[in-house]
């Protein structure tokens, strides 16, 4: 079955460094991947998406790119900021399967520290 | 604000009760589904409509319905409820583009004592 494996947390970090949290995945096909990211005690935002290889999906200062090869999609952004505190998700929807729900890593918390 | 609202957002109740959860999806939505976010299991896919019929199953219990009406808002029933039912219950919605995705509520949390 599909699964996406994410790195664990917390991962902590002063302003303005360089994030990475990685992501994998195993799908029977070719998914469309995401993340999300959820604020303290709010609900799941998209924050961006890819649907096929080699699609860079960008918003706010931060970047994945789908990685067939690797089958990976990890999550980046040059310069963070205490504001992006909040637990990341990466997840993917097969297409194969006929069916659209998305399947979730655990998600990784990121701690930014002033 | 994703456009997708859910009430109430808390609920306290005892073993053995009966719960109802509502979902409003963004306007144009045809499609929801329903997810459940808890501590051991993470975020798990329970089951999915599309303009008013089943569409996909995921690890719902059998306790647990739900039913989408036509107004397109939906609702999530969980009978003989358990301590281990606590959780946070999101609903999203989707207009079934290609690129699936899927637009969040702010959840319900439900507590079970």
């Amino acid at each position: 079955g599909n699964s996406v494996t994410q790195m664990e947390g917390p991962v902590t970090l002063s302003e303005e460094a360089f994030l990475t949290i990685n992501c994998t995945y195993t799908a029977t096909g070719y998914p469309s991947l995401f993340w999300y990211v959820q604020y303290p005690g709010e609900g799941l935002q998209l924050l961006l998406k890819a649907t096929k290889a080699d699609d860079k999906g960008s918003n706010k200062g931060f970047e994945a790119t789908y990685r067939k090869e690797t089958t990976s999609f990890h999550l980046e952004k040059g310069s963070v900021q205490v504001s992006d505190s909040a637990v990341y998700f990466c997840a993917l929807s097969d297409p194969n399967t006929g069916r659209r729900a998305l399947t979730f890593g655990s998600g990784t918390r990121l701690q930014v520290q002033p | 604000d994703s456009g997708v609202t859910q009430t109430p957002k808390h609920l306290i109740t005892a073993t053995g009760q009966r719960v109802t959860l509502r979902c409003s999806p963004r306007s144009g939505d045809l499609s929801v589904y329903w997810y459940q976010q808890s501590l051991d299991q993470g975020l798990q896919f329970l089951i999915q409509y599309y303009n008013g019929e089943e569409r996909a199953k995921g690890n719902i219990l059998e306790r647990f319905s739900a039913q989408q009406f036509p107004d397109l808002h939906s609702e999530l029933n969980l009978s003989s409820l358990e301590l281990g039912d606590s959780a946070l219950y999101f609903c999203a919605s989707s207009a079934d583009t290609s690129s699936y995705e899927q637009y969040f509520g702010p959840g319900t949390r439900l507590t079970v004592t």
